[in-house]
């Protein structure tokens, strides 16, 4: 069965610094997508960043990249120039083929001014 | 426009009521989806319909039942509610089954079961 790691259920960074949000995943799959969602205070969940398994660039939206490392199965997500808004919980999500998402237990980011 | 909206937003009801929660995208998506989220925070499936017809059932209770009455919809019917129903539920879409088919949430709907 699929399994998403994210080993920290919390962190601290300060404004205007990066922050890197672990996750790695299991599965036997050689296709297969990851994605990062966040989820601020008001509850809604907003898609961030997605990585195809075949892609072989990291994928970047704006401040946000992925760290993807296939043999490693890690998918770590990189705030650059953290803002007081990214305060939220960060989850790692991925997708077999045909098969049904799976969340990471999530990463509770605070920003401090 | 809203991409995917679910009704109401917050519900608050007794024990063994039946009640719905509505969703509607209007993406064109083919796949929707509706997602349990317990007070720990985890996101766990609970139906995925693809094309009207349902594909993915993990496990979940026959009280909870989903109905589609097209593609742009999927309501989540649950009856005779217990006190572990209380969770926040949210509502999903993407463009298909693929792996790379980005799901897309709406707002959530915060049950509470008294």
């Amino acid at each position: 069965a699929q399994k998403i790691t994210q080993t920290q259920p919390g962190m601290f960074v300060q404004e205007k610094e990066a922050v890197t949000l672990d996750c790695t995943y299991d599965t036997s799959d050689q296709s297969y997508g990851l994605f990062w969602y966040k989820q601020p205070s008001s509850g809604e969940m907003i898609f961030l960043i997605y990585q195809g398994s075949y892609d072989e660039q990291n994928a970047t939206e704006g401040r946000y990249s992925l760290n993807f490392q296939k043999a490693r199965k890690s998918a770590n997500l990189v705030i650059s120039a953290s803002q007081l808004g990214d305060s939220a919980m960060y989850f790692c999500a991925m997708r077999e083929v045909y098969n049904d998402m799976r969340f990471g237990a999530g990463t509770r980011l605070t920003v401090k001014p | 426009d809203t991409a995917v909206s679910q009704t109401p937003k917050y519900l608050v009801t007794q024990m063994g009521n039946d009640k719905s929660i509505k969703c509607e995208q209007n993406l064109g998506h083919d796949t929707m989806y509706w997602y349990k989220q317990d007070s720990k925070k985890f996101l766990k499936i609970m139906f995925s319909y693809n094309n009207k017809e349902l594909i993915i059932n993990e496990t979940v209770p026959n009280r909870f039942s989903p109905k589609s009455p097209d593609k742009a919809h999927l309501n989540l019917h649950i009856n005779s509610l217990e006190l572990g129903d209380s969770a926040v539920y949210f509502c999903a879409s993407s463009q298909g089954l693929q792996s790379r088919d980005i799901q897309y949430f709406g707002a959530g709907t915060r049950l509470s079961v008294l």
